[in-house]
């Protein structure tokens, strides 16, 4: 069983929709990434949460340590919001060199 | 600002050709440098990371190799690629190890055939 479960795997909304991406895991951990990928690769960090809640313009990210469980929200979706979205969680002990574990990713995809 | 640099974006190669991806990080000076391979339904995965000139480790067996020959430049080599080498590679740098805060190349995606 992997650490780190996304759901859902593939997401295909319209636009203007309110989407929610979810992350569980099942490690201790001390924070956790929300990461975006672009179609061409690229990874860029949309947050880093430990408790509560973040917010920046339309994205929302939301975490309860004591469930293990966070998610990522979008509000009025966008085409241009169409990307992989990854969670990364940073093991409490344990990890890597980068101290990190992946989740395998949210494929979006808003259609105008 | 720091930058990161990746290269080629794309690259096709036959099995058993060889393998040169380089990587370069700008306005950063001893930076940990990483590389990570991301296969068709997985996540990522740490290949090497590096705290220094030369200074190499290895996150799991493989065919391929990493070198630093300079403080900002991480290459990933391999001498006879495999099938199983296709995938999507990513060059990754942080201020220091377990710094959990990595800035991510714009990636290379390699197709063996």
């Amino acid at each position: 069983k992997n650490e780190v479960e996304q759901s859902p795997q593939n997401l295909t909304a319209q636009e203007g929709e309110f989407i929610t991406i979810n992350c569980s895991y099942s490690v201790g951990i001390s924070a956790l990434h929300w990461l975006q990928q672009h179609p061409g690769g690229g990874i860029v960090s949309l947050f880093m949460l430990s408790s509560g809640k973040k917010k920046h313009g339309r994205l929302i990210a939301t975490i309860n340590i004591q469930e293990k469980h966070s998610s990522l929200h979008i509000t009025a979706s966008h085409p241009r919001d169409s990307a992989v979205y990854i969670c990364a969680v940073i093991r409490a002990s344990g990890g890597g060199a980068d101290g990190l574990t992946f989740g395998k990713g949210t494929h979006l995809i808003i259609q105008p | 600002s720091q930058t990161i640099h990746q290269w080629p974006a794309t690259l096709v190669q036959p099995v058993g050709s060889p393998l040169s991806l380089e990587c370069t990080v700008e306005g950063t000076s001893n930076p940990n440098l990483y590389w990570y391979r991301q296969a068709a339904g997985r996540g990522l995965q740490l290949l090497f990371y590096s705290v220094g000139i030369g200074q190499i480790s290895s996150e799991v067996p493989q065919n391929l190799s990493a070198s630093r020959p300079q403080d900002r430049q991480f290459i990933l080599s391999s001498k006879k690629l495999l099938l199983s080498d296709s995938g999507f590679y990513l060059c990754a740098w942080s201020v220091s190890i377990g710094a959990n805060v990595l800035t991510f190349g714009a990636g290379s995606r390699l197709t063996v055939l």
